[in-house]
């Protein structure tokens, strides 16, 4: 099983709503990522969990909020959002982290609009 | 800070040629490199993965080729078809970065 799987495939939400974004892996890898793509252009790395700690962060705007409870889900808990945080938000994994130059899966993504 | 280019941004080719993608990089200090397609508003999907101290990858019609030390990767495809349409991106892994090329829409005409 490759599969990453993600949760919800779209959402929309008003600047003052929480809301959070799921993934999961059962492919027994150790490293997560998540990725934002705006429209026409490629992904960006967000943040890596490495074996459940967060090993890098992309200097993401504190309203984004990953959270690794176990080494199979990956969550990216969404606070005051703005509109230009609209995109496809990717979830990704490997079996160990990006040092280790292993193969990453992506999920589908999560397309977020922001109202 | 790596920067990755890909040429061309798009290509257009009648069904069974065959075609080369160009991806070129600032800073050979990679760990790997990887291919992937993107369906319009899909996930990415991993098609090769070229390790640091390799020099190509072949799956099916595809195979990629690494030259670190000139900074350069080509993603060949053999004998393209209707389906081969997507948008093509490469991405290098390097001291906890993964920075991705801008992508190649191919378009492969029945």
């Amino acid at each position: 099983d490759t599969e990453v799987t993600q949760t919800p495939k779209h959402l929309v939400m008003g600047m003052t709503n929480k809301k959070s974004l799921k993934c999961e892996q059962h492919m027994g890898h150790r490293a997560m990522y998540w990725y934002k793509q705006k429209a026409k252009k490629p992904p960006e790395l967000m943040f890596v969990y490495s074996y459940e700690k967060l090993s890098i962060n992309e200097s993401v705007p504190s309203r984004f909020s990953p959270e690794c409870p176990n080494s199979s889900l990956l969550n990216l808990h969404l606070h005051a959002l703005q509109p230009e945080d609209s995109a496809l938000y990717l979830c990704a994994s490997s079996q160990d982290g990006l040092s280790g130059g292993l193969e990453q899966y992506f999920g589908p993504g999560t397309r977020l609009t922001v109202t | 800070k790596q920067e990755v280019t890909q040429i061309p941004a798009a290509l257009s080719v009648p069904e069974g040629e065959n075609l080369v993608l160009n991806c070129s990089f600032t800073d050979s200090a990679i760990y790997n490199l990887q291919w992937f397609r993107q369906d319009p508003g899909k996930g990415l999907t991993s098609l090769l993965l070229i390790q640091s101290s390799q020099r190509e990858q072949t799956s099916g019609r595809l195979n990629a080729s690494l030259d670190k030390s000139s900074g350069r990767s080509t993603l060949y495809i053999a004998a393209s078809q209707p389906g081969d349409s997507a948008t093509y991106l490469c991405a290098v892994i390097d001291n906890n970065d993964m920075r991705f090329g801008a992508g190649t829409r191919l378009t492969v005409k029945p």
